[in-house]
């Protein structure tokens, strides 16, 4: 069965530094997302994405952050300069095209890059 | 998207059937109503999502109420791999672009052996 692949796994990083997580959606899939969730929290939308620009972002999705789709694979999340509460597993998304115009798609999550500022 | 209620923990032991309700009285006539879980140390799994008729698939079935203002998770037989975060969330029918899911806190689900 196609999955979401998310690397690296685990990702430890100096306050400051910017990072790179990276997402391969599923491969005929066109909507990608990405959402976090710190430790013992509820899972935050973060940023929507189609056709090559954002659809949807959040208060969190600031000007830190950014979203690209570099080639037609991966899809990736960028942290320019990350916090220390930047702390948190990422997760990655991705769903088809809608079905008649409803939104009532199902999302493909992958398993996650936890990252860890310090 | 409308708020949903649900429990913050069930217990269930393995083999017996668990119901997990979810309130949404403010919920529209266009609301779907959608559950996804969440295994430990793993991202949310879609389970199943219905409109006003009870739906079956082969995770688990969902119940609606008649007056839509709640609905039932219902797994037939828990396993222990049925240990999870169970999320119930309304999502708004209606054209245009994709939207994000909209997680609350969930019913963490214990299965005892």
């Amino acid at each position: 069965e196609p999955e979401v692949t998310q690397t690296p796994s685990h990702q430890v990083t100096q306050m400051g530094q910017e990072v790179i997580l990276r997402c391969v959606p599923i491969s005929n899939h066109l909507y990608f997302y990405w959402y976090r969730q710190i430790l013992g929290q509820k899972v935050e939308f973060l940023v929507s994405f189609y056709n090559n620009e954002i659809s949807e972002k959040s208060e969190i999705f600031d000007d830190q952050f950014s979203v690209e789709r570099p080639d037609g694979s991966n899809f990736t999340l960028k942290i320019r300069s990350t916090k220390l509460e930047d702390s948190a597993m990422y997760f990655c998304a991705s769903s088809d095209l809608m079905k008649t115009g409803m939104k009532q798609e199902t999302q493909y999550f992958g398993p996650g890059t936890r990252l860890l500022v310090l | 998207d409308a708020k949903t209620t649900q429990p913050n923990s069930m217990e269930s032991n393995e083999e017996e059937p668990v119901h997990l309700p979810c309130n949404h009285s403010t919920i529209s006539g266009t609301d779907y109503i959608h559950w996804y879980r969440q295994l430990p140390s793993q991202g949310p799994e879609y389970v199943i999502h219905g409109l006003t008729s009870n739906v079956n698939n082969r995770m688990a079935s969902l119940a609606i109420a008649e007056d839509r203002k709640s609905s039932t998770l219902i797994l037939h037989r828990a396993t222990l791999r049925d240990a999870a975060v169970y999320y119930c969330i309304l999502r708004v029918n209606y054209g245009g672009s994709q939207g994000n899911l909209i997680f609350g806190k969930g019913t963490k689900l214990s299965v005892k052996p």
